[in-house]
């Protein structure tokens, strides 16, 4: 089955202790997404990949680090998390530039910094 | 720069009503259009896109949009929704770079 594959679903850390949410999809994918969404906000792109070790920063990437050294894979990564990171993000996935196809969303993962 | 404008945040609807979810964007080049649906608790699903050809787009679960280009709108509409329809709905753009614009999302709320 084609998917975007997020982990974990839930999270609950404390302030400063480093986290990784891992996203990977099984599609061939080029292009990766890390979005955040908020209530009244909407989705906002933290950082994307156009391919491997090709990485740039979205709309909000502060407090956030990324890497794609495969293909398949493009984990989030919270260095020093703080509680205007809890929020509900989403992986996503999608052909590269120049194809039309939507993005394949993971699941979401939950997070919560107290 | 792309936008995406959802009017309503929230629509309230009966059980087998039409319903029509509003979707403006703004582009100065070739877009692609999307529709996507999120339930609670769940990721974002697509519903239907329109890439080219005919402005009249078919999505899964009875949901359509139309693509009008002079008016820069993208409407979602159902003939007659269910309770199940009750999710937020997101327009969405697709620009340059494969850069996605979202609009805010519109919670559509089906009563019985």
């Amino acid at each position: 089955e084609a998917q975007v594959t997020q982990n974990p679903r839930y999270l609950i850390t404390v302030t400063g202790k480093k986290l990784t949410v891992t996203c990977s999809q099984n599609m061939n994918h080029e292009y990766m997404s890390w979005y955040r969404q908020d209530p009244g906000l909407g989705l906002r792109q933290i950082y994307y990949s156009m391919n491997v070790e090709v990485t740039d920063k979205g709309d909000v990437p502060e407090g956030y680090k990324v890497s794609r050294k495969e293909k398949r894979n493009f984990p989030l990564i919270l260095e020093s998390p703080s509680p205007n990171q809890t929020s509900l993000y989403f992986c996503a996935s999608s052909f590269g530039s120049g194809q039309g196809g939507g993005y394949t969303f993971g699941s979401g993962t939950r997070l919560t910094v107290v | 720069a792309q936008s995406v404008t959802q009017l309503d945040s929230q629509v309230p609807v009966f059980e087998e009503a039409p319903v029509e979810l509003r979707c403006n964007y703004s582009s100065s080049v070739s877009v692609y259009l999307f529709w996507y649906v999120q339930y609670p608790n769940q990721g974002l699903q697509l519903l239907l896109k329109y890439l080219s050809g005919s402005t009249l787009v078919k999505g899964i679960n009875g949901f359509e949009a139309e693509f009008n280009k002079s008016q820069t709108s993208f409407h979602l509409r159902k003939p007659s929704v269910h309770i199940s329809d009750t999710a937020e709905y997101f327009c969405a753009v697709k620009g340059n770079f494969n850069k996605f614009y979202f609009g805010s999302g519109t919670k559509l709320n089906v009563k019985p």
